[in-house]
């Protein structure tokens, strides 16, 4: 079964600062899908960003950039330029992709809340 | 569009009661989930359907029932609500493969 792993509970960033969440993963699959999911105190769980494990080139939206480290199974999101809206839980997920059969199933990691001060 | 919707988004039982949580979508999604979230322990499945008809146990299934009677509804419901089902309950769909999971706005369920 794969796993995921957030080692850092919370973190702080001043605003207009950079700050980098880590997520570590585990998985004997060599293809496969990778989340960051924002949660804000409303509850809802919004998608950040996501990368495809066939890719190399790393993913980026906007401010949100990720360091894609497949051998290592490593997965970090980059925050640039940080605003007070980006203060939130952050949940790392991984999906198995349908050609090897794991469905949809999303595994998540145990967050970060990130808190941003002026 | 609407998206998933899921209802009620609060919700107090005694221990014993049994309740259905709703959710809906609109997106003619293949796949839909429900997954529980607790303090310190992110998101765990609990049930999932890849549609119509067919559902399957997740991570931690015991004490929740689904069925999946149309592609657009996957309720949950819970038979006889116990203290440790205190929890906040997100229902996703997704279409099955490529595409990120869309989720509800929750539930905030609390059994006493």
């Amino acid at each position: 079964a794969q796993t995921v792993t957030q080692s850092q509970p919370e973190m702080s960033v001043q605003e207009a600062e950079t700050v980098t969440l880590s997520c570590t993963y585990d998985t004997s699959e060599s293809d496969y899908y990778l989340f960051w999911y924002k949660q804000p105190p409303s509850r809802q769980m919004i998608l950040v960003i996501r990368q495809e494990a066939y890719k190399q080139q790393n993913a980026t939206e906007n401010r949100f950039s990720v360091n894609f480290q497949k051998a290592a199974k490593s997965f970090s999101l980059k925050i640039s330029d940080s605003q007070l809206g980006d203060a939130a839980m952050y949940f790392c997920a991984y999906r198995s992709s349908i050609l090897t059969g794991g469905g949809n199933k999303l595994t998540f990691g145990t967050g970060t809340q990130l808190k941003v001060e002026l | 569009n609407a998206g998933v919707t899921q209802t009620p988004k609060f919700q107090v039982l005694k221990t014993g009661q049994s309740m259905t949580l709703q959710c809906a979508q609109d997106m003619n999604h293949e796949y839909m989930s429900w997954y529980r979230q607790d303090p310190g322990m992110g998101l765990r499945l609990i049930h999932y359907s890849v549609g119509a008809g067919i559902t399957d146990q997740g991570e931690v299934p015991n004490g929740y029932n689904v069925s999946r009677s149309t592609t657009e509804d996957f309720p949950l419901r819970l038979l006889s609500a116990a203290p440790s089902q205190t929890s906040v309950y997100f229902c996703a769909s997704s279409y099955f493969g490529k595409g990120e999971a869309f989720f509800g706005q929750g539930t905030r369920l609390t059994v006493v």
